[in-house]
């Protein structure tokens, strides 16, 4: 079972609807979540965090968390053309000093204009 | 902009060569964590860098060897290249002080021939 999963997609959408993204991770101790955002030969940008339980919003992002269910979610609404891109989920696994950002292996996301 | 510099954009190399990746993390950010992205691939994590000490380690073989510089820059080195080497190498940087979310340069794209 790898550690952060997630669909590979391509998840399409038709601009202005809402894409949800969705991750799973088996660690029950991982304390941050994180959603970042690729493009095609960039690197990664962070977008969201969430620390607890529930819903975090930033514009047109929702992060979402459950850590009984061990589910982070992403919803974009409005989704726009420029919202293309690989989204990859992060999860905060924390050893002695050391945080690493365990990742999968993204969503690619395609909105139809 | 997350302020975090690295060099160079591209390289590449020769199967059995050695390389050094040079990164300049953010003002004041003091830990420095290198990830390498495969194609089609999450980041990995190579290891991490606190005050020019590493404290932390992914799974990679020793080959893979890093610097932290009293100014906080750091450098990633790999000896004996291989073809599966090829990627994109991510270094990112940390605030002191809490904060889990790591910013990432624009990174390296390394090709191994």
């Amino acid at each position: 079972q790898k550690e952060v999963e997630q669909n590979s997609g391509p998840l399409s959408v038709p601009e202005g609807a809402i894409a949800s993204l969705n991750c799973t991770y088996s660690d029950r101790g991982s304390q941050s979540f994180f959603w970042y955002r690729q493009y095609s030969g960039k690197s990664p940008e962070l977008i969201m965090f969430i620390y607890s339980n529930g819903d975090k919003e930033d514009g047109r992002f929702t992060a979402q968390l459950n850590k009984a269910s061990q589910y982070v979610s992403l919803l974009i609404r409005d989704s726009q053309p420029s919202d293309s891109a690989t989204y990859l989920c992060a999860v905060n696994k924390s050893g002695g000093a050391t945080n690493k950002l365990i990742f999968g292996t993204g969503t690619l996301l395609a909105v139809q204009p | 902009e997350t302020g975090v510099t690295q060099s160079p954009t591209h390289l590449i190399k020769t199967r059995g060569q050695q390389v050094t990746l040079r990164c300049s993390s953010q003002s004041g950010h003091n830990t420095v964590s290198w990830y390498q992205q495969a194609l089609g691939q999450g980041p990995q994590f190579i290891f991490q860098y606190y005050r020019e000490e590493e404290n932390g380690r992914g799974n990679f073989p020793p080959r893979f060897s890093g610097l932290q510089f009293p100014n906080y820059s750091s450098e990633l080195n790999v000896n004996a290249l291989e073809l599966d080497d090829s990627a994109l190498y991510l270094c990112a940087s940390r605030p002191p002080a809490g904060g889990t979310e790591a910013f990432f340069g624009q990174g390296t794209r390394l090709t191994v021939v």
